[in-house]
């Protein structure tokens, strides 16, 4: 297992372009989340899928964000009309149901710059 | 409101022992999660605390106080490697709130 991947791991966009990004979990992962991450702060949680089912949503997502995770694998983060304030780095991180002791296996993140 | 507190930088000399303190505020509390980021890299699990009292893991040890909301990481014998970016998190079932990071800078 090489881990938690991420694809791509830089994009620039022009504003108002649509963007689309890749997490691949960790095969044995049924959790999976999206976080962003803005310079000099914490992760911030966007959403979070058991299996192929999105529970979770935070209320500081936009309508322009939507994700997916078709056939509970691999998932998608997509978000439409960029704006120069979605300029972050996207990290999605998995873990096992039952395993809060092993923590989230994070990848290495795509850095999204909105120009 | 959910938050978790901790403070911004922590600056150490190589070989000493160096704790970082998070206190949290936060609802449907389940235990402290504690990562590492690297600049630039993704964070890393450290540990975690259910139950209140200390748990080790090699040079790092972490603790948990539930009627203090109160919670510590401790580093010891301190390596320049070890620079680098600290988080409490709130793992609060399956939506963990991160706390903004405790910067640690080891100096020679």
């Amino acid at each position: 297992d090489t881990g938690v991947s991420q694809d791509p791991r830089h994009k620039i966009t022009k504003r108002g372009q649509n963007v689309t990004f890749r997490c691949d979990p960790i095969s044995e992962h049924n959790r999976l989340y999206w976080y962003r991450q803005t310079l000099g702060q914490g992760p911030e949680f966007l959403t979070y899928f058991q299996n192929e089912a999105q529970l979770e949503k935070s209320r500081l997502l936009s309508d322009r964000f939507s994700a997916e995770r078709p056939k509970g694998s691999f998932s998608t983060l997509e978000i439409q009309r960029t704006e120069q304030g979605d300029s972050a780095m996207y990290l999605c991180a998995s873990s096992l149901t039952g395993t809060d002791e092993y923590g989230y296996t994070f990848g290495s993140g795509t850095r999204l710059t909105v120009v | 409101g959910q938050s978790l507190e901790q403070p911004s930088e922590v600056t150490a000399v190589e070989g000493a022992i160096v704790q970082i303190n998070c206190t949290y505020q936060t609802s449907g509390f389940y235990g402290l999660s504690w990562y590492q980021q690297h600049d630039g890299g993704a964070p890393t699990f450290l540990s975690y605390n259910a139950l209140d009292g200390l748990e080790e893991t090699g040079r790092f040890s972490s603790f948990l106080s539930r009627s203090d909301s109160y919670g510590y990481l401790l580093l010891q014998e301190l390596q320049m490697k070890d620079s680098a970016s600290y988080f409490c998190v709130d793992t609060g079932g399956f939506k963990t709130i991160f706390g903004a990071g405790t910067r640690l800078f080891v100096k020679a």
